[in-house]
């Protein structure tokens, strides 16, 4: 069985600043993750991706993410945020195995003060 | 290219009824899968199609059933609506299954009163 872990429901940052959101995960074989991005009232957007190439994956709008193995983790991380980012964000892990299908994290939802 | 197109946005229904939602995949897409979004669970997955055959089926109860066509639109249908089932629905596309390279629609908001 798969999981995702994203710390903290909200996280809150001001314009310029480092954007990091946490994601640990859960596979009992080598996973897919992915970051998606909801704005309110559309669907989810995909912002980046590991399928076990890179492990530094840089994704759109200046987002990037990297695969630890040894810490379970694919945080997502901006060097410095834009009012535009205020949406919510998705941890997804999937086996590389089979039919494999999303495991979504709760989210995270990013707030930017001016 | 067109993206994935879910129809309708937005729908009310009484408890009771029964709803039929539609997704339009991207041109060449054969798989897709739907995702039901709510504030207290999150994103659950519901089931999956490719090729008109239903290949993985998540944790919901028989009421919430789902069909692809020859043309990879699919449908889904949930009868005798529950309060509970107030949500967003959400369809996503693929090329095939791996587990990659999915591209959500802008989902159908269903709210049961």
């Amino acid at each position: 069985a798969q999981s995702v872990t994203q710390l903290g429901s909200h996280v809150s940052v001001s314009e310029g600043a480092l954007v990091l959101l946490r994601c640990n995960y859960s596979s009992s074989v080598p996973p897919y993750l992915f970051w998606y991005v909801q704005y309110p009232n559309q669907g989810l957007q995909l912002l980046l991706k590991y399928t076990s190439a890179a492990t530094l994956v840089k994704g759109i709008n200046g987002f990037e993410a990297e695969f630890k193995k040894s810490e379970t983790s694919f945080h997502l991380t901006k060097p410095s945020a834009h009012m535009s980012d205020a949406a919510e964000y998705f941890c997804a892990v999937s086996s590389p195995t089979g039919y494999s299908t999303l495991t979504f994290g709760k989210g995270t939802m990013l707030l930017v003060s001016p | 290219k067109a993206g994935v197109t879910q129809t309708p946005r937005y729908l009310i229904k009484t408890r009771g009824q029964q709803v039929t939602l539609s997704c339009s995949p991207i041109s060449g897409h054969r798989s897709v899968s739907w995702y039901q979004q709510t504030p207290g669970q999150g994103l659950q997955f519901l089931f999956e199609y490719f090729s008109e055959t239903q290949r993985n089926k998540g944790n919901f109860p028989g009421r919430f059933s789902g069909r692809q066509f020859s043309n990879s639109r699919s449908e889904m249908n949930v009868s005798t609506l529950e309060l509970g089932d107030s949500a967003l629905y959400l369809c996503a596309s693929s090329l095939a299954s791996e587990g990659y390279g999915y591209t959500f629609g802008s989902g159908t908001r269903l709210t049961v009163v």
